[in-house]
């Protein structure tokens, strides 16, 4: 079966520091991955888009990578605030179908101060 | 939320009743989303409507409808609600070229 596998239990960093999540797919051709945010009692919003053909994206203190090879998305965080607290899904959409986006199950951040 | 309105936001009902959830964006979108979020399971996919009046199963259709009669809004209905379609459920709309979703915040559905 296909399957998107985020680690559920929660990581818990130090400010400061640089928080790694990660993101395993099997079973798919994805023609891109995506990062998105989750605020308790909020819906999701796209942090961070990465195609199938590039290996590493950034964004201010974010950055992802993606290996098609391993079937792996690493999302980091660095310098990481309380404020980053929150979960955070990854998302792939596949090549067969662009129009289709499936989630995995989220990771929860806790940043302390 | 970038223009995506759900309602109701809560709702509690009881088992053998209908349901209908209204989505409503404000972006001419072409592409919806119902997606279901239960703890361990994330965001599943329900259905997804990819134009006025097309639209298309998703992972957990069983038990949901849905209709977009306009681009703006997209129902999702539980004709004879059960216990286990308790969840939280989410609307999303998007645009396949920017490969970006904008999510509603959500609505609660209780089902007794």
């Amino acid at each position: 079966s296909q399957k998107i596998e985020q680690n559920s239990e929660a990581l818990n960093i130090q400010e400061g520091k640089t928080a790694t999540l990660t993101c395993n797919y099997t079973n798919y051709s994805p023609a891109y991955l995506q990062w998105y945010r989750q605020d308790p009692g909020r819906g999701p919003v796209l942090l961070l888009l990465i195609r199938e053909n590039e290996k590493e994206k950034r964004k201010e203190r974010l950055k992802v990578t993606f290996d098609t090879t391993l079937k792996q998305s690493l999302f980091h965080i660095t310098a990481s605030q309380p404020a980053d607290s929150a979960t955070y899904l990854c998302a792939l959409v596949p090549l067969d179908n662009f129009n289709k986006f499936y989630f995995g199950s989220g990771t929860k951040l806790n940043v302390k101060p | 939320d970038a223009g995506i309105t759900q309602s109701p936001r809560h709702k509690v009902t009881e088992t053998g009743t209908p349901v209908t959830l209204r989505c409503h964006q404000t972006e001419n979108h072409r592409y919806m989303y119902w997606y279901r979020q239960d703890p361990g399971h994330g965001l599943r996919l329900i259905h997804y409507s990819y134009g006025v009046k097309d639209t298309d199963k998703g992972e957990v259709s069983d038990g949901y409808s849905v209709s977009r009669s306009k681009t703006e809004d997209f129902l999702l209905t539980l004709e004879s609600a059960t216990s286990s379609q308790t969840s939280v459920y989410f609307c999303a709309a998007g645009q396949s070229n920017t490969g970006e979703l904008f999510f509603g915040e959500g609505s609660r559905l209780t089902v007794l």
